[in-house]
């Protein structure tokens, strides 16, 4: 069975651009966290989202939305980057038990 | 604001040390405590979890970890170390009415010299 899969690898933006980062759970996982991971700090929740609805949100601007469509698959989107957001963005799915199981992440530069 | 804390950034051994990575936590209501793993190159991956009952779990490759309710602990360790062990170590904690939301620690660096 695959594993969590994200997509882009890596990205590189430019202050003030708008990023989109796409997240495919593991087959049957209804439930999708997003994680944001700054070098050399732990990841920090930004969003759950569980059969397509928002069911947990982290202490992030409105410039960071999300969504989950109906085969479970998400999406994250920040407006208006900042350097700041440059981060390794992680996505998490899960059912049933309390376990997330990770992807690899997207690495977001920008500059 | 809840946070976990990891004592150690950075911990350098030797092969077949024994290891003890502390973690702790300040919720104090009914958690769900997590070790996850990241070996370079690859994701997050889970070492071992606690959710109830017998306070010392046993996870994979040899790890384990006590829950220690009293300290808000949940240390990791390991008798003896390998080489294959050099990997970034995080602790997360689940709040029982958070909708499963982990709160991380900062992570620690374990370096293991052949």
């Amino acid at each position: 069975d695959a594993g969590v899969t994200q997509s882009p690898t890596h990205l590189i933006k430019t202050r003030g651009q708008h990023v989109t980062l796409r997240c495919s759970p593991i087959s049957g996982h209804k439930s999708v966290s997003w994680y944001q991971q700054v070098l050399g700090q732990g990841p920090q929740f930004i969003f759950q989202y569980y059969e397509k609805e928002e069911r947990g949100r982290g202490n992030f601007p409105d410039r960071f939305s999300a969504r989950q469509f109906p085969n479970y698959s998400s999406e994250l989107n920040v407006n208006a980057l900042l350097l700041g957001d440059s981060a390794l963005y992680l996505c998490a799915s899960r059912e049933g038990s309390l376990e997330q199981y990770f992807g690899p992440g997207t690495r977001l530069t920008v500059t | 604001a809840q946070s976990v804390s990891q004592h150690n950034h950075h911990v350098i051994l030797s092969e077949a040390a024994s290891l003890e990575l502390g973690c702790n936590y300040s919720y104090g209501g009914t958690v769900n405590l997590f070790w996850y793993v990241q070996y370079p190159g690859q994701h997050l991956q889970l070492l071992l979890k606690y959710f109830s009952g017998d306070p010392l779990v046993k996870g994979i490759k040899g790890f384990e970890a006590e829950f220690i309710k009293s300290k808000f602990s949940f240390n990791l360790r390991k008798p003896s170390v390998q080489w294959s062990d050099t990997a970034e170590y995080f602790c997360a904690v689940n709040e029982m009415d958070s909708n499963y939301q982990l709160i991380w620690g900062a992570g620690t660096k374990l370096i293991i010299k052949p």
